[in-house]
């Protein structure tokens, strides 16, 4: 079965602090995977498509990057208003997607 | 301005009683999903639709209805026989039926509540 988990739950920086959220996936053959960001109450918004193992997208603060395993968000030097829950998903059939849980990234000024 | 609408923001419910959640867009996009938010779970996709007329079940689709009469709009039906009702419900929408040429955008959500 397609799965993806999404590690830690929840994480607190200073700002400035750099570190990686990481979501792992079990999918017999990826055709891709998104990122996407969601503030309390709102949808979600979409940040990146990685479709290939070492690929790399970039956006401000945010790096994606994939393996054949997994994918890592790194955030660099990160600032109060990237306090998000970040959502990462797998493409799964042709039409639908499977979200992890999401890691809850807190930054304190 | 183009984008995905969703109403209402905040939407209470008594038991037994049907209510409908609207979407709309006019990003003149092929494919629109619904999906259910719960805390501490990730989305989980209740119907979809990826041609005028046409729809097919998602993981949990048991006491959801939908139809998709014109290209713009996707309400959803949560009726009477869904046990579990109060969560946080998303529309997304994509240009490609194929997920893996499109990426999914998301409207704001409705907040259900079973009173």
């Amino acid at each position: 079965e397609d799965q993806v988990t999404q590690s830690p739950e929840a994480l607190r920086l200073q700002e400035g602090e750099s570190s990686s959220l990481n979501c792992s996936y079990t999918v017999s053959g990826l055709r891709g995977l998104f990122w996407y960001r969601q503030d309390p109450g709102k949808g979600p918004e979409f940040l990146f498509t990685l479709y290939s193992a070492g690929e790399e997208k970039e956006k401000e603060r945010l790096k994606a990057t994939l393996t054949k395993k997994e994918s890592f968000l790194h955030i660099t030097a990160p600032k109060p208003e990237d306090s998000a829950t970040y959502l990462c998903a797998i493409i799964q059939g042709a039409q639908k997607l499977v979200f992890g849980q999401g890691t809850r990234l807190t930054i304190n000024p | 301005d183009g984008g995905i609408t969703q109403s209402p923001k905040y939407l209470f419910r008594k038991e037994g009683q049907n209510v409908t959640l609207s979407c709309e867009q006019n990003l003149n996009h092929d494919a629109m999903y619904w999906y259910r938010q719960d805390p501490g779970q990730g989305l989980r996709l209740i119907y979809y639709s990826q041609i005028v007329n046409d729809f097919q079940k998602g993981d949990i689709a048991e006491g959801y209805s939908v139809s998709r009469e014109k290209k713009e709009s996707f309400p959803l039906t949560v009726t009477s026989a869904q046990k579990n009702p109060t969560a946080f419900y998303l529309c997304a929408s994509s240009f490609d039926r194929v997920a893996s040429r499109g990426t999914q955008y998301f409207g704001p959500g409705t907040r259900l509540t079973v009173l």
